[in-house]
């Protein structure tokens, strides 16, 4: 069945470190694919998304590329703030399946 | 207008209390969904609503009950709940089977 696989946290960075939090993914087809963030308290904010193969999808400093060859969706950042603390799910479409979300603390 | 509306955003209740969950768009989103959030896991899918019919139920117990009354209201009717359905109830809509954009959630603790 489809599934998400992500690296488990917690990631602890310095403040201005380059991000990486992997993402791979299986599913029968051609999903599209998410990146949402939680901030403590709240619900999830999609930050980005990609549809197709080779698409990059980028916002407020974060990538991801859609890889089909080695079906990834890695998401990197070149420098993060205290303010991205926040835990990130990698999520695909249809039945919009999550990974079991990387939590990243910043240390200023 | 890119917001989900849930309300309340708290709320206690007794085992034997009825409650209810409301959940409001106005993106003209076809598909609404309940998920469930517990303390540090991703969230599971519990129902989905597509053009106001209910199209999946993730085997989600009778006393979590779901209501589309129009395309931009999603209710979860809560009734005879156990200390164990505390969580992170989240409400979400999408364009057909596009990006998901959720509410912020109610917080739910059950005595």
């Amino acid at each position: 069945g489809d599934s998400v696989t992500q690296m488990e946290g917690p990631v602890t960075l310095s403040e201005e470190a380059f991000l990486t939090i992997n993402c791979t993914y299986t599913a029968t087809g051609y999903p599209s694919l998410f990146w949402y963030v939680q901030y403590p308290g709240e619900g999830l904010q999609l930050l980005l998304k990609a549809t197709k193969a080779d698409d990059k999808g980028s916002n407020k400093g974060f990538e991801a590329t859609y890889r089909k060859e080695t079906t990834s969706f890695h998401l990197e950042k070149g420098s993060v703030q205290v303010s991205d603390s926040a835990v990130y799910f990698c999520a695909l479409i249809l039945k919009i399946i999550f990974g079991k979300g990387t939590r990243l603390h910043i240390l200023p | 207008d890119t917001e989900v509306t849930q309300t309340p955003k708290h709320l206690v209740m007794g085992m034997t209390n009825k409650k209810s969950l409301k959940c409001e768009q106005h993106m003209g989103h076809r598909a609404m969904y309940w998920y469930k959030q517990k303390a540090k896991k991703p969230p599971e899918l519990m129902f989905v609503y597509s053009y106001e019919k209910l199209s999946i139920n993730e085997s989600v117990p009778s006393r979590f009950s779901p209501e589309c009354p129009n395309s931009s209201l999603l209710n979860l009717h809560l009734h005879a709940l156990q200390p164990e359905d505390s969580a992170l109830y989240l409400c979400a809509s999408s364009q057909d089977w596009g990006a998901v954009f959720f509410g912020s959630g109610t917080q739910l603790s059950v005595l």
